[in-house]
């Protein structure tokens, strides 16, 4: 059983730029939540998905959006790429919101220069 | 307000038991959580306690919440070389929206 994947695992852009991090959950869960974990710190919440809609949202600017599929996918996009976007963005998936914890992917390294 | 508040850096022997200590200001929390990070890797869900608990046990894994100091403690005994890692301690409320928000992570280091 495969658990949360996400890709690509590492990518590196510019300033200014575009970027777009896929999640697949893992089989059986059908929310998503987005994290941004900077290095040396713990993991910000950027926004939850469930039923393709956005259901909760943390301190991040409107240049962070999301999406979630009819299978429970999900992509985040990030739109002019700051230097300080750079880190390592967590997919966590759920049955339902997670009120017995999530599943993590591995993660996207992304790196701004 | 929603702050997660965790020492950074902890120190065992192999063979000892090892406490990782947790504060919370949010009073309405409901969901507590235990996760574990190794390096390149995402974040494993170690445990959880939900509020109506003081205990719970697991294997090597006794978590403690005492709702008064708002303090959630996680204790591994018979640390192990590979129970090196980060620690992250984590709450949810089940009102307003359900998010749950990560404390800085405490860095376990075992000596052999």
């Amino acid at each position: 059983d495969a658990g949360v994947t996400q890709s690509p695992t590492h990518l590196i852009k510019t300033r200014g730029q575009q970027v777009t991090l896929r999640c697949s959950p893992k089989s059986g869960h059908d929310t998503v939540s987005w994290y941004q974990q900077a290095l040396g710190q713990g993991p910000q919440f950027i926004f939850q998905y469930y039923e393709e809609e956005e259901r909760q949202r943390g301190n991040f600017p409107d240049r962070f959006s999301g999406h979630q599929f009819p299978n429970y996918s999900s992509e985040l996009n990030v739109n002019a790429l700051l230097l300080g976007d750079s880190a390592l963005y967590l997919c966590a998936s759920s049955l339902g919101v997670g009120v017995y914890g999530y599943t993590f992917g591995s993660g996207t390294r992304l790196t701004v220069v | 307000g929603e702050d997660v508040e965790q020492s950074l850096f902890l120190s065992v022997r192999e063979g000892d038991s090892s406490v990782i200590n947790c504060t919370y200001t949010d009073s309405s929390s409901t969901y507590l959580y235990w996760y574990k990070q190794e390096p390149g890797a995402g974040l494993q869900l170690l445990t959880y306690i939900f509020s109506n608990m003081d205990m719970k046990q697991d294997q090597r894994l006794t978590v403690l919440l005492n709702k008064k100091d708002k303090h959630l403690s996680l204790r591994i005994a018979d640390t192990q070389t590979g129970d090196s890692a980060i620690y992250f301690c984590a709450e949810s409320k089940g009102t307003g929206g359900f998010k749950t928000i990560f404390g800085a992570g405490t860095r376990l280091f075992v000596k052999a």
